[in-house]
């Protein structure tokens, strides 16, 4: 089925340690976007890129970084996982900043 | 600043009525979008419904329509004939069209609806 993957779907992390979230879309989107959900907050965006080479922090970037690998792949990698990056975290996508969004199936992390 | 507020957090509805959610938002540039998701307890993010800034007509889809008025800055959702499927939380969202906000999605804390039989 096209549309966002999100590798992978839960984790535990101790603080501390690092990991890195995986997402790839096949809609051949320019624009990829990571986000965070908290209770009573919304989503939140983390980082994104607006197409292949480049990326910017949105509203919440600290603790936080990502690399556009090519036009498919969008991963956000967390090198030092603290409690307050216990959240969902969601992957989307966009052909441009005028279309649609298409969003992951999301991870759901805790840092112990 | 909050850029979409939505001041109901939550709701409970009855099964075949119609529900409103409100949305109100914040910006000052003339070119921005306005979207519904929806997301169930499962927990992926539905897209529902979109009005264009410069759209002279109210967009509707299937059972749902969006009550957009410009001038109050107001993207209120109409849920008709609700489901027990219904039942979820509802994010408005804003894409504004120039400067930093460009192409990103900004997000209300949501309305968790409860559809009752």
């Amino acid at each position: 089925n096209a549309g966002v993957t999100q590798t992978p779907k839960f984790q535990v992390l101790k603080t501390g340690q690092s990991m890195t979230l995986q997402c790839a879309q096949d809609m051949n989107h320019n624009s990829m976007y990571w986000y965070r959900q908290d209770p009573g907050m919304g989503l939140r965006l983390i980082y994104y890129s607006a197409s292949e080479g480049t990326t910017d922090k949105g509203e919440v970037p600290n603790g936080y970084n990502v690399s556009r690998l090519n036009k498919r792949e969008f991963s956000l990698r967390l090198e030092s996982a603290a409690p307050s990056q216990t959240s969902v975290y969601f992957c989307a996508s966009s052909e441009s900043a005028y279309g649609g969004y298409t969003f992951g199936s999301g991870t759901r992390l805790t840092v112990v | 600043a909050q850029k979409i507020t939505q001041t109901q957090p939550g709701m409970f509805v009855q099964e075949k009525e119609a529900v409103t959610l409100d949305c109100t938002y914040d910006t000052s540039d003339p070119s921005y979008g306005l979207f519904w998701y929806k997301q169930p307890s499962s927990g992926e993010m539905i897209f529902l419904i979109y009005q264009g800034s410069y759209d002279q007509q109210n967009a509707t889809e299937g059972r749902y329509s969006l009550n957009f008025q410009k001038a109050r800055k107001s993207a209120n959702l109409v849920i008709s004939a609700s489901q027990l499927g219904d039942s979820a939380m509802y994010f408005c969202a804003m894409r504004e069209g120039r400067g930093d906000s460009w192409g990103k999605l900004q997000f209300g804390a949501g309305t968790q609806v409860v559809v009752t039989p």
